[in-house]
């Protein structure tokens, strides 16, 4: 059964640091999003991407975000300088054309120190 | 205002149980609602999605009212391994894309 994988499982680095987060969504789909979820709390949207562009995007997805996909495969969440509320686990997620129902990767936790 | 809603638990009940869940979303628009488990520190997981006929899978059985802007789960015969927190999962309208909104979830503990 095709998966999403993401690496690293966890991350930890210093506030102010630069991290960038790797997905791989399921070989034929077509939406790809990523979500976070702090410790104790609900899973939320960050952005979504389609077509090599950034669909829609919430409020916490701000300027320190980046997402891209460099090839054909990848797709990535950058988050340019670190800072203590950041540290999350972060899921990236993708569906397939016309369909709603979004797969998730098993996560990166991320610890900002 | 959040925008979905969920009785967080937890629910206890024993192997065999018969449980439900439910979840109340705010924005009457919204066209996709989902049921996800989440383990421990793990990815949510599809469960089954919910049309507005409502839909069984083997045990699980999922109900839509529009009208009351209301979702609910039920879970027959609880197994241990259903144990974990369900998620109540809606889409936007309006948005340009699919960008789902969970519930803060409900945790269900079967046991022995």
């Amino acid at each position: 059964e095709p998966e999403v994988t993401q690496t690293p499982s966890h991350q930890v680095t210093q506030m102010g640091q630069e991290v960038i987060l790797r997905c791989v969504p399921i070989s034929n789909h077509l939406y790809f999003y990523w979500y976070r979820q702090i410790l104790g709390q609900k899973v939320e949207f960050l952005v979504s991407f389609y077509n090599n562009e950034i669909s829609e995007k919430s409020e916490i997805f701000d300027d320190q975000f980046s997402v891209e996909r460099p090839d054909g495969s990848n797709f990535t969440l950058k988050i340019r300088s670190t800072k203590l509320e950041d540290s999350a686990m972060y899921f990236c997620a993708s569906s397939g054309e016309g369909a709603y129902e979004q797969y998730f990767g098993p996560g990166t936790r991320l610890t900002v120190t | 205002r959040k925008e979905v809603e969920q009785d967080p638990g937890p629910f206890n009940v024993p192997e065999g149980a018969t449980v439900a869940f439910n979840c109340t979303y705010s924005n009457s628009a919204s066209q996709s609602f989902f049921w996800y488990r989440q383990d421990c520190r793990k990815e949510p997981k599809l469960l089954m999605s919910v049309y507005s006929s409502g839909n069984e899978d083997g045990r699980f059985t999922a109900q839509l009212n529009r009208a009351s802007q209301y979702i609910s789960l039920l879970i027959r015969d609880s197994k241990l391994s259903d144990s974990a927190t369900y998620l109540c999962v809606v889409n936007m309208a309006g948005t340009g894309a699919n960008n789902l909104f969970f519930g803060t979830g409900t945790r269900l503990t079967v046991i022995p």
